[in-house]
């Protein structure tokens, strides 16, 4: 079965303890992205990524790091969290650009 | 700059009434058009898609949607809605080719049974 598995589901964190949000696909997909989704702003790209060691910035980057070793996985770095980081976090892949987006499960990010 | 927006932010609707939900974007190339639904709680899902051809397009659960290029829309309808239709609805876009996908604010619709 195809799908986008994002770990963990659910985070609570202090303001400054570093995190990586796990995301790992299993549809050979070059294309991979994080959004995060807040209230009445829909969803903002934060990184994505074209292949291999390749990636790039969205909307809203500052703040995260990602890397793309593997072709199955893109996780996502908060080095020093923040309270404004709090957020709902969706990771996403797909084959081409007339393609859907599947989505990972998402993931609450609490910093307080 | 480039933008997708939807003009209804909660739409509260009773079983078996009509929906549409607007959706106007400022791109000016190619684009790809998209409704996503995501149920309380659970991820985005794919609705339908437009890409090419017939600009009225169906998708999952009674859905369709109709690309209209000179007013940049993409509205969202269904004849007659249900309970199990209250979610979040996001229209998406992204130029043809390019691997840049903004999407809406999305619109909360709430089908009271």
């Amino acid at each position: 079965e195809a799908q986008v598995t994002q770990n963990p589901r659910y985070l609570i964190t202090v303001t400054g303890k570093k995190l990586t949000v796990t995301c790992s696909q299993n549809m050979n997909h070059e294309y991979m992205s994080w959004y995060r989704q807040d209230p009445g702003l829909g969803l903002r790209q934060i990184y994505y990524s074209m292949n291999v060691e390749v990636t790039d910035k969205g909307d809203v980057p500052e703040g995260y790091k990602v890397s793309r070793k593997e072709k199955r996985n893109f996780p996502l770095i908060l080095e020093s969290p923040s309270p404004n980081q709090t957020s709902l976090y969706f990771c996403a892949t797909r084959d081409r650009s007339s393609s859907g987006y599947t989505f990972g499960s998402g993931t609450r990010l609490t910093v307080v | 700059a480039q933008s997708v927006s939807q003009h209804n932010h909660h739409v509260i609707l009773s079983e078996a009434a009509s929906l549409e939900l607007g959706c106007n974007y400022s791109y000016g190339g190619t684009v790809n058009l998209f409704w996503y639904v995501q149920y309380p709680g659970q991820h985005l899902q794919l609705l339908l898609k437009y890409f090419s051809g017939d600009p009225l397009v169906k998708g999952i659960k009674g859905f369709e949607a109709e690309f209209i290029k000179s007013k940049f829309s993409f509205n969202l309808r269904k004849p007659s809605v249900q309970w199990s239709d209250t979610a979040e609805y996001f229209c998406a876009v992204n130029l043809y080719n390019n691997n840049d996908m903004r999407f809406g604010a999305g619109t909360r619709l709430t089908v009271k049974p």
